[in-house]
């Protein structure tokens, strides 16, 4: 069975600064890890994902992701958090021949303040 | 040009009713599931269809009937509503089951109440 662990599920940060939201996993098979962003009363939008490869991922919105296997982590960073990156943001892990079912965490939500 | 589109965006609807949920994208995909998500924002997969067929049902009650007509399209009937269906429900399609093309497109939600 595949679980995810967000641990906190409310992070703030100020405008500007290190945005770090974390995933652990847990998986017996090589897993496919995927973050989510969900603004309000809408859907999930894709914001990377790593299946395999390199480690460290880019996505949109200048979010990066790096697989660390041996932490079994999947944590999402930015740089620099802007204003419109506050949102609900879902760690979700799958593998292959899971007939690509993903189990998702319990999100996290960002709030930026200026 | 919207790719998983889900009608109606809301639906308020009395205890014992039966109501549908349709589904459709527009990215050629093989795969499309339905998603539950509750007042805590926890995501939990319900079924899933490859070309019309189904491949995960997770232990959802059998009030809740999926139906493929076409690989396009993933329509969700639930008979007997009860104040528990109360969630947003989301649909979502991948290009394939196989490969690496895993990642899941989802659609705006529907928002069903239950009075």
């Amino acid at each position: 069975a595949q679980s995810v662990t967000q641990l906190g599920s409310h992070v703030s940060v100020s405008e500007g600064a290190l945005v770090l939201l974390r995933c652990n996993y847990s998986s017996s098979v090589p897993p496919y890890l995927f973050w989510y962003v969900q603004y309000p009363n809408q859907g999930l939008q894709l914001l990377l994902k790593y299946t395999t490869g390199a480690t460290l991922v880019k996505g949109i919105n200048g979010f990066e992701a790096e697989f660390k296997k041996s932490e079994t982590s999947f944590h999402l960073t930015k740089p620099s958090a802007h204003m419109s990156d506050a949102a609900e943001y879902f760690c979700a892990v799958g593998y292959t021949g899971g007939g690509n079912k993903l189990t998702f965490g319990t999100g996290t939500q960002l709030k930026v303040e200026l | 040009d919207t790719a998983v589109s889900q009608t109606p965006k809301y639906l308020v609807t009395q205890m014992g009713n039966d109501k549908s949920i349709k589904c459709e994208q527009n990215l050629g995909h093989d795969t499309m599931y339905w998603y539950k998500q509750d007042s805590k924002k926890f995501l939990k997969i319900m079924f899933s269809y490859n070309n019309k067929e189904l491949i995960i049902n997770e232990t959802v009650p059998n009030r809740f009937s999926p139906k493929s007509p076409d690989k396009a399209h993933l329509n969700l009937h639930i008979n007997s509503l009860e104040l528990g269906d109360s969630a947003v429900y989301f649909c979502a399609s991948s290009p394939s089951l196989t490969g690496q093309k895993y990642e899941q497109y989802f659609g705006p939600g529907t928002r069903l109440t239950v009075t």
